[in-house]
């Protein structure tokens, strides 16, 4: 099943923060994170392991409730450059298979 | 290092035609895998290799046939397209399984008309 994601757009102006979530109905062994530019290939940003231990990748950072079964990324004091479709990745259940969410697009205005 | 490399870029079939989409990496990666993303459905995984000589169905399979042909060679095959298989297609490859970083290639844009 795949991870839901929230919200679906958002719309900044640089120098501002946001946050984007992402919750799974199954448990969940791992919680990765990528980012697409349009007609790019998604690249990798993060991967959290069960634990909650928050990573970080420059100001963008990411936790991983195991509990909750939801993941959120915390991007502060967004660039220009942050502009992109993010999304989630969850591993888990039974197969153990890399299941996407359908992606938040983010845009950062001047 | 070119890391993931996939032809080709762009094509164009007719109902009940066949094609093969290449993919190659050169990181000594083990796993391969191949994606298709639609407009607001993100991506989904059609097969994967998790090493050489082994494949596996993922999400969306009907349709579509894979080759692991080495190490560094992982193909996709449409055996009778159909306009419902219209989408972008990306390979990618890990290290170590599906728990590892994923690294995707530039993508095949496909249109069966």
């Amino acid at each position: 099943q795949q991870p839901v994601q929230s919200p679906q757009a958002v719309i900044l102006r640089e120098g501002e923060d946001a946050v984007i979530n992402c919750s799974s109905s199954k448990a969940l062994y791992s919680v990765h994170w990528y980012r697409q530019k349009h007609g790019e290939a998604p690249v990798f940003l993060m991967i959290l392991l069960k634990g909650g231990e928050q990573k970080g990748h420059e100001k963008i950072s990411a936790s991983f409730n195991e509990k909750k079964q939801q993941s959120s990324l915390y991007l502060t004091a967004s660039q220009l450059s942050y502009s992109g479709t993010y999304f989630c990745g969850f591993v888990g259940g039974s197969a153990r298979q890399l299941t996407f969410g359908s992606g938040t697009q983010l845009t950062v205005l001047p | 290092n070119a890391g993931v490399t996939q032809t080709p870029k762009f094509q164009v079939l007719k109902t009940g035609q066949s094609m093969t989409l290449q993919c190659a990496q050169d990181m000594n990666h083990n796993s391969m895998y191949w994606y298709r993303q639609d407009p607001g459905m993100g991506l989904r995984l059609i097969y994967y290799s998790a090493s050489e000589g082994t494949t596996d169905k993922g999400e969306v399979p009907n349709g579509y046939n894979v080759s692991r042909l080495n190490k560094r060679e992982f193909s996709l095959r449409l055996e009778s397209a159909a306009p419902s298989q219209t989408s972008v297609y990306f390979c990618a490859s890990s290290s170590q399984g599906m728990g590892d970083t994923q690294y995707f290639g530039p993508g095949t844009r496909l249109t069966v008309l």
